[in-house]
């Protein structure tokens, strides 16, 4: 069974970094790439970032390039977001999720990231 | 990467059929079969329902089903029953990258 399990949301102020992260299991890390979606209070789902299988090749969306780095590390199966310069429209819920091959075909559980001072 | 475009609310009655739209460019819905659609209870996770356009992972009900026209994707729910109450979202890869686009979400009320 696939499984994604997220940590690392909280309370962060403006200008502020914090770092989520995902742990995988139940299925070949190395196989798939990963991807962290987000949903902002009354929005909409938004996708963020996706690191493709290798780790090689990662993008990003215009809301969020140069300040978010999506990462991961094959030796403990997690994948991270490295989020910097934080403002207040990236409060949200972020989800972690499984890239199938163009859709996502497993998410974890969500965490609340809340930029406020 | 503008959102692609949903109606904000749909409803219907249970037993009956729905149809939500979900309309792109040609550089994501119309460009390509990579339209996958997505049920989201608030404080859940969001459940993959349909990929490639029209295709079903294994577990979702039949009663889900999807289809494509130029830049238009839509998502068909029959026999709609009170749990089909929720958000649901389109989403497009932007090609043969690990791009995506979603749409704004549409809240589908069973009456």
């Amino acid at each position: 069974e696939v499984q994604l399990l997220q940590s690392g949301g909280g309370l962060v102020q403006p200008g502020g970094s914090l770092r989520l992260s995902c742990a995988a299991s139940g299925f070949t890390f190395t196989n798939y790439a990963m991807c962290w979606v987000r949903q902002a209070p009354g929005k909409g789902l938004e996708w963020v970032s996706a690191i493709s299988a290798s780790g090689e090749y990662t993008n990003y969306a215009d809301s969020v390039k140069g300040r978010f780095t999506i990462s991961r590390d094959t030796s403990t199966n997690t994948v991270y977001l490295q989020m910097n310069s934080v403002r207040a429209d990236d409060t949200a819920v972020y989800y972690c999720a499984k890239s199938g091959w163009k859709d996502f075909d497993s998410w974890g559980q969500g965490t609340l990231v809340t930029a406020s001072s | 990467q503008s959102a692609l475009t949903q109606p904000a609310s749909v409803s219907g009655s249970p037993g009956q059929s729905i149809t939500i739209s979900c309309t792109g460019s040609s550089s994501d819905v119309g460009g390509y079969n990579y339209v996958s659609w997505y049920q989201h209870h608030p404080g859940k996770a969001p459940n993959l329902l349909i990929y490639d356009v029209s295709k079903r992972p294994s577990g979702v009900s039949s009663r889900f089903s999807g289809s494509k026209s130029g830049n238009t994707a839509s998502l068909s729910i029959s026999s709609l029953q009170a749990e089909d109450a929720a958000d649901y979202y389109c989403c497009s890869s932007m090609g043969n990258t690990n791009v995506w686009v979603f749409g704004g979400g549409t809240s589908l009320t069973v009456l």
